[in-house]
Formats: structure tokens, C-alpha cells, sequence
């Protein structure tokens, strides 16, 4: 089983909808977690942090499952600036200061 | 503003060139981190520096040399590199305290291309 994993999509969605993506980690152990976008050619970019009581940012909304090790990124009122490879990004293990990847979920946003 | 700059944006070196990649974050972060990014892969961890020591060597290969002259700037060192170490080089920055986790800070990549 991958440590993270994503839908690697890509989601197909018009300007204005709502989507969401999903992400799984199979370490218990894990207490961070956070969502990072990735423009074609660049690097990634944070997005948000997600913590246990969820937390929202304008039309970003994360939510943390820890019973069901399971993450999930909602943007609402999609943009087309919104294109782009979403990463669910995961810590190893408390302290350690190594993030594990999901392989990434792309969204496309159409006019 | 978190910024992480680094240079060169694009390096094409032969196989048997020695060059360097640089990093510098002004953030006063004491974690800095180099990753390899190829094409629809995501970013993998190569090293990690905190309070600027080694602390993590994910089994690089020795062509791969990193440095840490100081808490703010983070080199990697390239020597008789392989074609399939063409990539795009990951510098991060992140706060530190042992236990904790904090987000990382990416800089805009180097494009390495190895002939």
C-alpha cells in the first residue's frame, strides 16, 4: 500500500463548480498534513494545513478523518487559476522532518 | 512574504562536469531540504539540514554532494552525474524544533539537464 494516495484524476470540472479530492495515508502516526498545488513547470506551493477540527480558507475547505486516516480538499466556485496538480502531503512520523507525497490530483477547469 | 530563491533557473551540464545548485531563505528557518522532482512525479526527498547538520541522507548516490555553509544558504554540489539525474531540484525551507512538524517553503527549482 503507498503511504499517500490520490486520485491522480484529472478532474474535469466548468468554472464555478464545486469538486473535491480525496487522499489516504496509511501511517497512524501521522499528525501532520497539508495540501499543496503545483503549476505545470514550477514548484510546489502551499496551500493549506489541515488540522483535526478542519479548517477553511475563502472557497478551500480541508477535513482530517484520523479514525479513517483519510484527508480531503474542497474548492468551491472554481476559478480557472484553479488548474493545477493538487498534492496531499503528509508527514512521516511525529518529529521527523520528512513529508511524503501523494502522486497528485490534476484539476482542469473549463470556461 | 515566505520567498526561497534559487540559482541557476535552468543547468545544462555534460557528464563529466562538476557544477553547483544554490538556495537562500531569509524566513530564519532552520530546516532546509533538497528534493528531485522528474516529469508527473511528485517531489522526492534527497536531504535534509537542520540547524545546518545532516540530518537526513535518503540513500543519495555520492555524485550528489550537499552543504550547508550557514543557517540561510544550502548548496548542492554535482559531480559525473547520469542522464537520468535530469530533473527538476527542490530547495525548501521549514521552521525546526525537534518533535514538531511545520509546513516547507519551496523554491521556484533548478532544471537540470545532464548530457
Amino acid at each position: 500500500r503507498k503511504e499517500v494516495e490520490q486520485d491522480p484524476g484529472p478532474f474535469n470540472v466548468p468554472e464555478g463548480a464545486t469538486v473535491a479530492f480525496n487522499c489516504t495515508y496509511s501511517n497512524s502516526a501521522s499528525q501532520s498534513f497539508f495540501w499543496y498545488r503545483q503549476d505545470c513547470r514550477k514548484e510546489p506551493k502551499l496551500l493549506m494545513s489541515v488540522y483535526s477540527s478542519g479548517n477553511e480558507d475563502g472557497r478551500f475547505t480541508a477535513q482530517l478523518n484520523r479514525a479513517s486516516q483519510y484527508i480531503s480538499l474542497l474548492i468551491r466556485d472554481s476559478k480557472l487559476s484553479d488548474s493545477a496538480t493538487y498534492l496531499c502531503v503528509v508527514n512521516k512520523a511525529p518529529g521527523f522532518q520528512k513529508l511524503v507525497f501523494g502522486t497528485g490530483t490534476r484539476l482542469l477547469v473549463s470556461p | 512574504d515566505t520567498e526561497v530563491t534559487q540559482t541557476p533557473k535552468h543547468l545544462v551540464m555534460g557528464m563529466t562536469n562538476k557544477k553547483s545548485l544554490k538556495c537562500e531563505q531569509h524566513m530564519g528557518h532552520r530546516a532546509m531540504y533538497w528534493y528531485k522532482q522528474k516529469a508527473k512525479k511528485p517531489p522526492e526527498l534527497m536531504f535534509v539540514y537542520s540547524y545546518e547538520k545532516l540530518s537526513i541522507n535518503e540513500s543519495v548516490p555520492s555524485r550528489f554532494s550537499p552543504e550547508c555553509p550557514n543557517s540561510s544558504l544550502l548548496n548542492l554540489h554535482l559531480h559525473a552525474l547520469q542522464p537520468e539525474d535530469s530533473a527538476l531540484y527542490l530547495c525548501a525551507s521549514s521552521q525546526f524544533r525537534a518533535g514538531d512538524n511545520y509546513e516547507q517553503y519551496f523554491g521556484p527549482g533548478t532544471r537540470l539537464t545532464v548530457t
